[in-house]
């Protein structure tokens, strides 16, 4: 299994440029979701789906779209970016187990994007 | 509106001490979930424990403990025996659980552990 993987790995993009970044699971988990790590800040959800076809904002959603067309996959969108969108991009992926389970998110190795 | 806070920014270990990073978290929700990371300098983020709110004994996991202390609010990290391998970023974080069955983390803004020889 490789588990949840990203890509790419890294990104140069001018202001104004367009991309997408690519999650992929194959544990066959329902729940799928996209932060950003800033220097001192934590990890930040941007938005998360609770299944294929659904998607919901998370915490610092403005400036980013997603779709989960497939179960296994789900994109992040950056449709003009900004300088403030420099980061690092984590996407996760877990499976529900319960109110008595952890709810474990799994994540991938990470995007490394950097806006001029 | 949850809040985690981890309140060292910094914390440095001799090789084979114990070390505790401090967390307290705040929230309304009646059931939730305390969770730790760990991120080493390559990046990536790995699970080391969780605690769950209703679980009455505190969660092990090899050389991981988490005191949870739920009246005090608070899930402290207890790493026995520092190895020079536990140098990291350490993230503490917790799950809010939508009524559908899914959750989402909140995380800590981070505690970066030092081991020394």
């Amino acid at each position: 299994n490789a588990g949840v993987t990203q890509t790419p790995k890294f990104r140069v993009l001018k202001t104004g440029q367009s991309m997408t970044l690519l999650c992929a699971q194959d544990m066959n988990h329902e729940y799928m979701y996209w932060y950003r790590q800033d220097p001192g800040m934590g990890l930040r959800l941007i938005h998360y789906s609770v299944g294929e076809g659904t998607t919901a904002k998370g915490e610092v959603p403005d400036g980013y779209n997603v779709s989960r067309l497939k179960k296994q996959n789900f994109l992040l969108g950056l449709e003009s970016a900004a300088p403030s969108q420099t980061s690092v991009y984590f996407c996760a992926s877990s499976l529900f187990s319960g109110n008595g389970g952890s709810n474990e998110q799994f994540f991938g190795p990470g995007t490394r994007l950097t806006v001029l | 509106a949850q809040k985690i806070t981890q309140t060292q920014p910094g914390m440095f270990v001799q090789e084979k001490e114990a070390v505790t990073l401090d967390c307290t978290y705040d929230t309304s929700d009646p059931s939730y979930g305390l969770f730790w990371y760990k991120q080493p300098s390559s990046g990536e983020m790995i699970f080391l424990i969780y605690q769950g709110s209703y679980d009455q004994q505190n969660a092990t996991e090899g050389r991981y403990s988490l005191n949870f202390q739920k009246a005090r609010k608070s899930a402290n990290l207890v790493i026995s025996a520092s190895q020079l391998g536990d140098s990291a970023m350490y993230f503490c974080a917790m799950d809010r659980r939508g009524n559908s069955g899914y959750s989402t983390l909140t995380f800590g803004k981070g505690t970066m552990l030092l081991v020394s020889p």
